[in-house]
């Protein structure tokens, strides 16, 4: 099974500040195929599903704001906040999706305000 | 539009066994495969399983063999969990979830539905 990490475990930002969470991966996440990196993260608020953010490692999904950013290839990958909002208070997952159909998902990273 | 809709909270004792619901709409139903995701509390997300609604096959992660069973009803689109023996380590929400339309990832979750073991 692929195993995923996430570091750090929680972080404290301030306002306007950039957050920076990293996700590696057991093994390598890149499809050859393709030339795509089987990687999502997602946001999740108390009592809410996840949500997704991006996808493909780097692609913004429709209507998550600019301020969210996605980059890596491989094993390591980054999730991005530039500009932290109070709106982004959350806990931060990956997810692998390139060991079909059991997706594992990181232990989460979880993002206050300082 | 999308939308997952997993039946209510439910109470079991150890022991017990628990179903949850997940009826799904505004898609076709045989061309998405459902997958499980459970969250115990103040916890970070598990995969459980998932099945393909147009073949009803399923797929469950080790951790959970012989414990789960994942069926469909193609006649109201709903998919449903059973987990069996449960113990007061069961005590999560429990979530369906979908992918996109063009790729793998969750797009579609449902609400969620806590399911609390307790003697």
């Amino acid at each position: 099974d692929i195993v995923m990490t996430q570091s750090p475990d929680s972080l404290a930002v301030s306002l306007g500040e950039r957050a920076t969470i990293n996700c590696k991966s057991s093994q390598s996440l890149l499809y050859s195929s393709n030339n795509k990196n089987y990687l999502g993260w997602f946001q999740q608020k108390p009592g809410q599903p996840p949500k997704l953010l991006i996808y493909w490692a780097s692609t913004r999904e429709s209507g998550v704001p600019d301020r969210f950013s996605g980059s890596g290839s491989g094993t390591d990958f980054t999730l991005t906040i530039s500009s932290l909002q109070a709106e982004d208070v959350a806990v931060y997952y990956c997810q692998q999706y390139y060991s079909t159909p059991q997706f594992t998902f990181g232990p989460g990273t979880k993002v206050d305000i300082k | 539009q999308v939308q997952l809709v997993q039946s209510g909270a439910e109470v079991k004792k150890p022991g017990a066994s628990v179903t949850v619901s997940c009826k799904t709409s505004g898609y076709t139903f045989t061309r998405h495969y459902i997958h499980w995701v459970r969250q115990a509390p103040g916890q970070g997300l598990e995969w459980m399983g998932v099945i393909s609604p147009s073949t009803g096959r399923p797929t469950y992660a080790q951790k959970f063999q012989g414990r789960v069973s994942l069926t469909r009803d193609t006649s109201t689109n709903t998919v449903y969990m059973d987990l069996t023996s449960l113990g007061t380590e069961d005590t999560a929400v429990y979530y369906c979830a979908r992918p996109g339309d063009d790729y793998p990832f969750y797009v579609y979750w449902g609400q969620g539905t806590l399911v609390t073991v307790s003697s």
